[in-house]
């Protein structure tokens, strides 16, 4: 069964960095690409970043390019999103959403339950 | 980017009712479509992929359809676990994009 685990969610202060992980079981981590997927409290979804199966091909959104930057370890199932710069709009639930194939489709699968980051002085 | 819109925004609506939620895209995506539902507290689920393609396990009461720009999920007899919010989403192009959302309520 497809678990999908995010954590490293917490409170940071506007211009600082966290890294979330997202750790992957029950499917071979290596095959598939990974999504960030973020949700502001009592607001609608917004697609964050994705990285291909082998870390090769990587995307982002617009309002996080140049600070928000993902990576995999496939030797720990793992994916990052390493967030810097942090604004207050950052503040949301961050999920990771595995996607069907290697590369992305931008179909997500599976979904972790998420991990809340709250940017606030 | 291509913006997706939903109508309703809401809805309220009693069990064994036929809904329909539409979405439009801002511009032709064929059938680079998805459906998602959302219950309170808990992750998106995805229902359907390719504008119709059921997902594996999804009721069949769940149907998608579409082409281009416009597109429409219908739940053919509500029933008491489909009151959510439900997302459309495009996969067309980067960045992957979601309607607003459209909230399903009890009547």
């Amino acid at each position: 069964q497809v678990h999908l685990v995010e954590s490293g969610g917490g409170v940071v202060q506007p211009g600082g960095s966290l890294r979330l992980s997202c750790e992957a079981s029950g499917f071979t981590f290596n095959n598939y690409a990974v999504h960030w997927v973020r949700q502001a409290p009592g607001e609608g979804l917004e697609w964050v970043a994705v990285t291909s199966h082998d870390g090769g091909i990587k995307s982002y959104a617009e309002s996080v390019k140049g600070r928000f930057t993902v990576s995999r370890d496939n030797s720990k199932n793992t994916v990052f999103l390493q967030m810097d710069s942090l604004r207050a709009d950052d503040t949301a639930v961050y999920y990771c959403a595995r996607d069907r194939g290697p590369y992305s489709s931008g179909w997500f699968v599976s979904w972790g339950q998420g991990t809340l980051l709250s940017v606030s002085s | 980017d291509i913006q997706m819109t939903q109508s309703p925004s809401s809805v309220s609506a009693s069990v064994g009712d036929r809904v329909t939620i539409t979405c439009r895209a801002s511009q032709g995506i064929t059938n680079w479509l998805a459906w998602y539902q959302q219950k309170p507290g808990k992750a998106p689920q995805l229902l359907i992929s390719d504008a119709s393609n059921l997902e594996s396990g999804v009721p069949s009461r769940f149907s998608g359809s579409g082409s281009g720009t416009d597109f429409t999920l219908t739940i053919s007899s509500l029933q008491p676990e489909d009151f959510a919010t439900y997302y459309c989403q495009q996969s067309f192009t980067t960045p992957i994009t979601f309607g607003q959302g459209t909230r399903l309520e009890i009547k």
